[in-house]
């Protein structure tokens, strides 16, 4: 089993609406949690941090925990053509960052 | 939040020659990490960069391979040796906020070997 797990996608969801991303993880002591976007050929980039049960809103972007479910997600509302990026969920094991597979969306005009 | 740049951008290097990659941080960092993305894949985690004392290496990589240096607090370098094409990926440097373990990324280094 992978430490971090996500469907790999692709994602494709028309403008305006929400994208759903989701992501499991399999070490249920880890506590720390975030969602990175990645633009083809840049660096991820950090978008949201979350550390315990519930939502989190910033913005457009709203992340949920579940530790029970060991399970986290991240939602984009009114998504915008600009958000078109690869998606990485991070989860922190044993004092190191443990990345997903990543999920593509694809925001349609 | 810190600003780090990384050199070289790119690079394009023969087989079994050595490429050393710089991490540069405008403000002392304790936590610097270094990653490998492959084409298509996620990142995976090299090693820690200790100031002051050797890396720690993850399950895969060795030290002979990417021998690391971090001689203070705002710089570490990532030496990848004896180059063969599977080690053609991005190398990214990252430093860490120990109070809510966030990460931050460096540009990155896209390697490419013949």
């Amino acid at each position: 089993q992978k430490e971090v797990e996500q469907n790999s996608g692709p994602l494709s969801v028309p403008e305006g609406a929400i994208a759903s991303l989701n992501c499991t993880y399999s070490d249920r002591v880890s506590q720390s949690f975030f969602w990175y976007r990645q633009y083809s050929g840049k660096s991820p980039e950090l978008i949201m941090s979350i550390y315990s049960n519930g939502d989190k809103e910033d913005g457009r972007f709203t992340a949920q925990l579940n530790k029970a479910s060991q399970y986290v997600s991240l939602l984009i509302r009114d998504s915008q053509p600009s958000d078109s990026a690869t998606y990485l969920c991070a989860v922190i094991n044993n004092n190191d960052m443990r990345f997903g597979a990543g999920t593509r969306l694809t925001v349609k005009p | 939040s810190a600003v780090i740049s990384q050199k070289p951008s790119r690079d394009i290097c023969q087989r079994g020659t050595s490429l050393t990659i710089q991490c540069q941080v405008d403000s002392q960092v304790t936590m610097m990490f270094w990653y490998r993305q492959q084409p298509g894949q996620s990142l995976t985690l090299i090693a820690t960069a200790n100031q002051g004392s050797e890396a720690t290496y993850e399950s895969g990589f060795v030290i002979d391979k990417f021998p690391i240096s971090r001689p203070n607090l705002t710089f570490s370098t990532l030496t990848v040796s004896n180059m063969s094409p599977e080690d053609s990926s991005i190398y990214l440097c990252s430093v860490g906020v120990i109070r809510t373990d966030e990460q931050f990324f460096g540009p990155g280094t896209r390697l490419t070997v013949l």
